[in-house]
């Protein structure tokens, strides 16, 4: 089945030291997302891309970057995680700019940082 | 500033009984509003969308109003069962981005 795809489910890192983060999609949308959600809290975006065209949010810490070498794969790396980078982070797809239609959550990666 | 608050934060019924999760919004110029459900710690699962000219969205016992005007939009759920039990986040696409904004979620839980 089509979907948007994460990996890892759980990730542990330690204070300071960099983790990348991947998202797959077999949908073959032409936007992808990157949200932060904190325990008990709303997701929040991070940037997303509309095709190769990077939009980073305004207040997204530079600690965030993100790559996306094609269509079906986008990254996250956190250069340096601090211990209040620990969260669910969740990718998402949808297939025009203005999300016409739904966007397509993965099953997030739970970042824990020692 | 663009806000998207929903009412109750929790909200606990029996089993069978029917509920409504409610949703405001600040700026009526929205493109679509979207419900999703979230499991603990799991992603998010769309449930319906409206589009902003459309008063309402239907799926099995799930039944989604949109009032523009009035800044609102509501989750209708039918006969609730215990698998219901999960957190509905409400999204508004504003017109002005490309961004979602959510609302804080509520957090449902039926009982057997």
């Amino acid at each position: 089945d089509a979907m948007v795809i994460q990996n890892p489910r759980y990730q542990v890192t330690q204070f300071g030291k960099p983790v990348t983060l991947s998202c797959s999609q077999t949908l073959n949308h032409n936007v992808m997302y990157w949200y932060q959600q904190k325990s008990s809290q709303a997701p929040k975006l991070l940037f997303h891309y509309y095709d190769k065209d990077f939009n980073n949010e305004a207040d997204t810490p530079d600690n965030f970057q993100s790559r996306r070498p094609n269509t079906s794969f986008c990254f996250l790396d956190i250069r340096s995680p601090g211990l209040g980078d620990a969260a669910m982070y969740l990718c998402a797809t949808s297939r025009v700019g203005r999300a016409l239609g739904t966007q397509y959550f993965g099953p997030g990666t739970r970042l824990l940082v020692l | 500033k663009q806000e998207v608050t929903q009412i109750p934060a929790a909200l606990s019924v029996p089993e069978g009984e029917n509920l409504v999760l409610n949703c405001s919004f600040t700026d009526s110029a929205i493109y679509n509003l979207q419900w999703f459900r979230q499991d603990p710690g799991k992603g998010l699962t769309s449930l319906l969308l409206i589009q902003s000219s459309q008063r309402e969205q239907t799926s099995g016992r799930l039944n989604a109003s949109l009032d523009k005007s009035s800044g609102r939009s509501t989750l209708y759920i039918a006969a609730s069962q215990p698998g219901d039990s999960a957190t509905y986040l409400c999204a508004v696409l504003y017109n002005a981005g490309n961004m979602l904004t959510f609302g804080g979620g509520t957090r449902l839980m039926v009982k057997p």
